[in-house]
């Protein structure tokens, strides 16, 4: 079965805690995305790789990282820098020439306590 | 970042009636799409739309790219129960290769049997 698998679906991070949101694909894709999810506000950008060792800031990249180390798997973390973690986060991932057709994961709710 | 303007909100509906959501833009693009995310799952693609005035059918749906190529229409004809999720309006602001979406704040739409 193909697809993008997310872990854990839901996550709880204390004050000051740094978290790692998984992400891992087997549909071959160059490209994966990171988005962030609020109710009333859509799907906002967050980090974007279209290629192994190589990402590039969204629209809201402050108080995340990620890295792009294996083709396959492209982990988002939650630092403390970022302020108002609680969303929810979905993985996407996309061939490089039709990026528009993104297949996303299932998502991690992530909760601070 | 770009900006959708997505309307309406929100819709509650009876089984087997015509739904109508639109997006539109302050910008001119290329390409528009219309994505739906059912509960606790990530979006799905319904639609993509590559050409001023293009209308594209996927089965009781039905989205157009508006002539200015500021906006785009989504229909569902007939709806039934399992059409219940968050309907969103993206455009691909990055070009073909990039993948870089924006996405509108999504329509949520509640059909009752």
């Amino acid at each position: 079965d193909g697809g993008i698998t997310q872990s854990p679906k839901y996550l709880f991070r204390k004050e000051g805690q740094n978290v790692t949101l998984s992400c891992e694909q087997n549909l071959n894709h160059d490209a994966m995305y990171w988005y962030r999810q609020d109710p009333g506000q859509g799907l906002r950008l967050i980090y974007y790789s279209q290629i192994v060792n190589d990402f590039q800031k969204g629209d809201i990249a402050e108080g995340y990282s990620v890295s792009r180390e294996k083709k396959e798997s492209f982990p988002l973390t939650v630092t403390s820098a970022q302020k108002n973690p609680t969303a929810f986060y979905l993985c996407a991932s996309s061939d490089r020439v039709r990026g528009e057709t993104q297949y996303f994961g299932p998502g991690t709710r992530l909760l601070v306590l | 970042g770009q900006q959708l303007n997505q309307s309406p909100q929100s819709m509650f509906i009876q089984e087997g009636e015509d739904v109508s959501m639109n997006c539109t833009s302050s910008s001119i693009f290329n390409t528009w799409l219309w994505y739906k995310q059912e509960p606790g799952e990530g979006p799905v693609l319904l639609i993509a739309l590559y050409k001023a005035g293009e209308l594209t059918s996927n089965g009781r749906l039905t989205a157009q790219f508006g002539i200015t190529r500021k906006d785009s229409f989504l229909n569902i004809s007939a709806s039934i129960p399992s059409d219940v999720g968050i309907y969103f309006c993206a455009i691909n602001a990055g070009g073909t290769s990039y993948g870089k979406l924006t996405f509108g704040q999504g329509t949520i739409l509640t059909v009752h049997p």
